[in-house]
């Protein structure tokens, strides 16, 4: 397509909750990223994917966090047992192999309750 | 560790004054660094970056921003505000990360607003 696409845009999940985000990148973007913006702050690196293989995953806060691209195009964040404090705004971005550009989606606003 | 800072939570300006919106970073190497726009539920879009090169750099709706090694700074300017200029500005310095590729360290941002 022709930019990042995320989906849902806007998710409510009760405490405890699974919920799974979705990135759909820009096609033969080789480099996928996920940020958590957190309301007033800067957006903060979770993890990096490069084709299907996740080769950086410092950023994640918990193992409640999961990410895969199992084809090496679309991406899904699944964040499980979900917790107020992981009411954020994720942000998924693809980029091309040398990384000189990034291309953010619209992002996927999350409200525990 | 790479790391930005943004001293200005937020940056009033009359709309045709001209603006500066600051950012430092601090890094190991040559810096990659670049300027982000946020508007109200959208997600980032991209102003303009520096890699190498000269100094100042131009970038997309008429900003620029100048790298001054110096200094460690790279200021977000523009000529003459606009109304519309009014939203989130977020700079980042890009982090080398395995694979030929980095990942963006973003400041805390800065709230700009134009009034007319």
């Amino acid at each position: 397509g022709a930019g990042v696409s995320q989906s849902p845009r806007y998710k409510v999940a009760k405490r405890g909750q699974d919920v799974a985000l979705r990135c759909d990148p820009i096609s033969g973007h080789v480099s996928l990223f996920w940020y958590q913006q957190a309301l007033g702050q800067g957006p903060e690196f979770l993890t990096y994917f490069q084709n299907e293989a996740q080769l950086d995953k410092s950023g994640l806060p918990s193992d409640r966090f999961f990410a895969e691209r199992p084809e090496g195009s679309v991406s899904t964040l699944k964040i499980q047992r979900t917790q107020q404090e992981d009411s954020a705004v994720y942000l998924c971005a693809s980029s091309t192999h040398t990384g000189g550009g990034y291309t953010f989606g619209s992002g996927t606003r999350l409200t525990v309750v | 560790a790479q790391s930005v800072a943004q001293p200005e939570d937020q940056v009033n300006v009359a709309e045709g004054n001209p603006l500066t919106v600051k950012c430092t970073y601090s890094v190991s190497g040559n810096p990659y660094l670049f300027w982000y726009v946020q508007y109200p539920n959208r997600g980032l879009q991209f102003l303009l970056k520096y890699i190498t090169g000269d100094n100042l750099v131009k970038g997309s709706y008429g900003f620029e921003a100048e790298f001054n090694k110096s200094q460690t700074s790279f200021h977000l300017k523009k000529p003459s505000a606009l109304v519309s200029d009014s939203a989130l500005y977020f700079c980042a310095v890009r982090e080398k990360l395995a694979g030929n590729t980095g990942k963006l360290i973003f400041g805390q941002g800065t709230t700009l607003q134009v009034k007319p």
